[in-house]
């Protein structure tokens, strides 16, 4: 079975400074997809960034940028400048790229950060 | 535009009670989905439907019922609730899986006295 594990429970970042999460995962599938959500204190979920496993190329958003090592199977999500409206949980999760199940997508237990002024 | 709307927000049930969850989302999605938070376990998946009359079971579906009449709705069913049903439960919809972008509802916050 796939599972994610984020080994940071939580994690500290002064304003401004860059932050770096850690996620790993395992699985036997070769295509699937990665994600980092955020759920800030207002419990919403959102979506921070995608990353499709076939793609060797790092995906970004803005400040948010990831490190994925598929050898590795390792995602970790960078923030830079990091600003008060981070602090939050963040969960990374993982969905294998096959029919059946449309990818359901597992979660890791999540990191919180948190962002001092 | 609403996207996933989740009734109610907050609720309080006594051992062995039923309710039901509601969740709608006006997206013409078809991929609904149902996931509990518990505090130090993320999100585990309850049930999820790719279409209209199709449902299957996720992670933790015992004691759980689900139903997809229409594209736009997805009842959560507690049959009779425990306290170990105690949790933020979230509904989730993308246009057909959970390799799209999820769009979530805003949580129920049930509590099982």
């Amino acid at each position: 079975a796939q599972t994610v594990t984020q080994s940071q429970p939580e994690m500290s970042v002064q304003e401004a400074e860059t932050v770096t999460l850690s996620c790993t995962y395992d699985t036997s599938e070769s295509d699937y997809y990665l994600f980092w959500y955020k759920q800030p204190p207002s419990r919403q979920m959102i979506l921070v960034i995608r990353q499709e496993a076939y793609k060797q190329q790092n995906a970004t958003e803005n400040r948010f940028s990831v490190n994925f090592q598929k050898a590795a199977k390792s995602f970790s999500l960078k923030i830079s400048d990091s600003q008060l409206g981070d602090a939050a949980m963040y969960f990374c999760a993982y969905s294998a790229n096959y029919g059946g199940s449309q990818g359901n997508l597992i979660f890791g237990k999540g990191t919180k950060l948190s962002v001092k002024p | 535009n609403a996207g996933v709307t989740q009734t109610p927000k907050f609720q309080v049930l006594k051992t062995g009670q039923s309710m039901t969850l509601q969740c709608a989302q006006d997206m013409n999605h078809e991929y609904m989905s149902w996931y509990r938070q518990d505090p130090g376990m993320g999100l585990r998946l309850i049930h999820y439907s790719v279409g209209a009359g199709i449902t299957d079971q996720g992670e933790v579906p015992n004691g759980y019922n689900v139903s997809r009449s229409t594209t736009e709705d997805f009842p959560l069913r507690l049959l009779s609730a425990a306290p170990s049903q105690t949790s933020v439960y979230f509904c989730a919809s993308s246009r057909w899986g959970g390799n799209e972008k999820l769009f979530f509802g805003s949580g129920t916050q049930l509590s099982v006295l």
